[in-house]
């Protein structure tokens, strides 16, 4: 079955600094990778996702690359904010509507 | 977005009970929902992908005898911890499938946290 690892477990950033959070995947018929935002005690809400036919998606200050090859794929956040804070998950799927694997989270951590 | 509900969204219960977990699609039909269980600090472990009109579909090492799956309606899928004991004790997450334009899109409701004492 699919496999997740993702890196790192946990990330402090500074305010206004950028943070990278990678996962990769060992399924190479996955093609479909949403990340999710987790605060405490709610759901995961989805935040980006990105599907095998592209290989960058924007929203914001929000992105979302995937390489295919080397099956891995990042979250990047820019200008981070402390309502930024949160845990991060990236997931991964043979389609949208299929189940998701999803890696093990990162605690990010936007420190005023 | 498509918005995904839970009720209730705690339960504390004593050891030996049943308790009862609904996820709802409020503005969407699902076919399709999914629930998963995060204990603290970990990942969301997928349980069982629930169908509409049809039997849900156990992942390993789940006892389908003790996780009852319902889904009898196209906006409603039921999550029935039966003969609850203190290991149960999680947070429990359902999701259900929308279709955002042409595309298929997991939503996650907002959990309900069991507690078995």
């Amino acid at each position: 079955g699919e496999n997740v690892e993702q890196h790192p477990s946990t990330l402090s950033v500074q305010e206004g600094d950028s943070a990278v959070i990678k996962c990769t995947y060992s399924d190479s018929a996955s093609n479909y990778f949403p990340w999710y935002k987790q605060e405490l005690g709610k759901g995961p809400q989805l935040i980006i996702d990105i599907r095998s036919n592209v290989g960058e998606k924007k929203d914001q200050r929000i992105a979302v690359t995937l390489n295919k090859t080397a099956k891995h794929f990042s979250l990047h956040i820019t200008e981070t904010q402390p309502e930024d804070s949160a845990v991060y998950f990236c997931a991964a799927s043979k389609g949208s509507a299929r189940q998701l694997t999803f890696g093990s989270g990162t605690q990010l951590t936007v420190l005023p | 977005g498509a918005v995904v509900s839970q009720h209730p969204s705690w339960v504390i219960c004593k050891s030996g009970t049943s308790v009862k977990i609904e996820c709802r699609s409020l503005d969407f039909q699902a076919t399709t929902m999914f629930w998963y269980r995060q204990f603290p600090k970990q990942s969301l472990m997928l349980m069982a992908t629930s169908n509409e009109g049809s039997k849900a579909t156990y992942e390993q090492g789940v006892e389908k005898d003790k996780f009852l799956i319902n889904h009898a309606s196209l906006t409603l899928s039921t999550l029935t911890v039966t003969s609850a004991h203190p290991e149960d004790s999680s947070f429990y997450i359902c999701s259900a499938k929308a279709l955002q334009g042409n595309q298929e899109t997991q939503y996650f409701g907002p959990g309900t946290r069991l507690l078995v004492l």
